[in-house]
């Protein structure tokens, strides 16, 4: 499978603040690019979808000025909790995707906790 | 008519034995049905996947098996060890809407020693 990175791994922050977390298709472009977050015990869950160069499409009930995310490059996608509360400490997890369906991998994910 | 369906929830089998997870779903228009393994603070990771043209599609101890009428699709791991105690997740895409990933809610397993 393809090699994807997230940075951080983990991250804590205090309440209030913004943290970037970056995700890096390293051998293959991503045309779209997935976020999901994930809570302990439970499955994926879909944040938004982009494809490089435009906005991101939100799922229902995903705030989008609150998570915001940006998809400049075919490798290299952004996501960023803006005013993080203790409520959005997850699990996040990029899944760059190419043309094809069997082309989707999934990033080693970044731990946020918010005190 | 999105969901994904998934059982047992939880799952524990003895080293050597059968472990066994199912699925089910009620969207027609998937095509693309994947299984992906998760261990504790990892992403996941693409274990097997297959479409609805085949029935079974088997590597190496991980087999599926698909029933297109019954909409249903099941993973077997035969000769389970230790080593593959994680998550499992079934999950249904279709071509025709972006590819986005459909996910069941998760099989945890544990195999003894």
């Amino acid at each position: 499978g393809a090699v994807v990175s997230q940075h951080p791994s983990w991250v804590i922050c205090k309440s209030g603040t913004s943290v970037k977390i970056e995700c890096r298709s390293l051998d293959f472009q991503a045309t779209t690019m997935f976020w999901y977050r994930q809570f302990p015990k439970q499955s994926l869950m879909l944040m938004a979808t982009s494809n490089e160069g435009s906005k991101a499409t939100y799922e229902q009930g995903v705030e989008k000025d609150k998570f915001l995310i940006n998809h400049a490059s075919l490798t290299l996608s952004t996501l960023t909790v803006t005013s993080a509360h203790p409520e959005d400490s997850s699990f996040y997890i990029c899944s760059p995707k190419g043309p094809l369906q069997e082309t989707q991998y999934f990033g080693p994910g970044t731990r946020l906790l918010v005190l | 008519q999105q969901q994904v369906k998934q059982s047992p929830q939880s799952l524990i089998v003895q080293k050597g034995g059968i472990s066994i997870i199912n699925c089910a779903y009620e969207n027609t228009a998937f095509d693309y049905f994947p299984w992906y393994q998760q261990f504790p603070g990892k992403g996941p990771a693409l274990l097997i996947a297959i479409r609805p043209d085949v029935s079974e599609k088997k590597e190496g101890r991980f087999t599926i098996s698909f029933n297109k009428s019954a909409k249903q699709f099941s993973l077997h791991i035969m000769d389970s060890q230790p080593g593959d105690s994680a998550t499992y997740f079934c999950a249904a895409s279709m071509s025709t809407s972006g590819s986005r990933l459909t996910f069941g809610e998760g099989t945890q397993l544990t195999v003894n020693p």
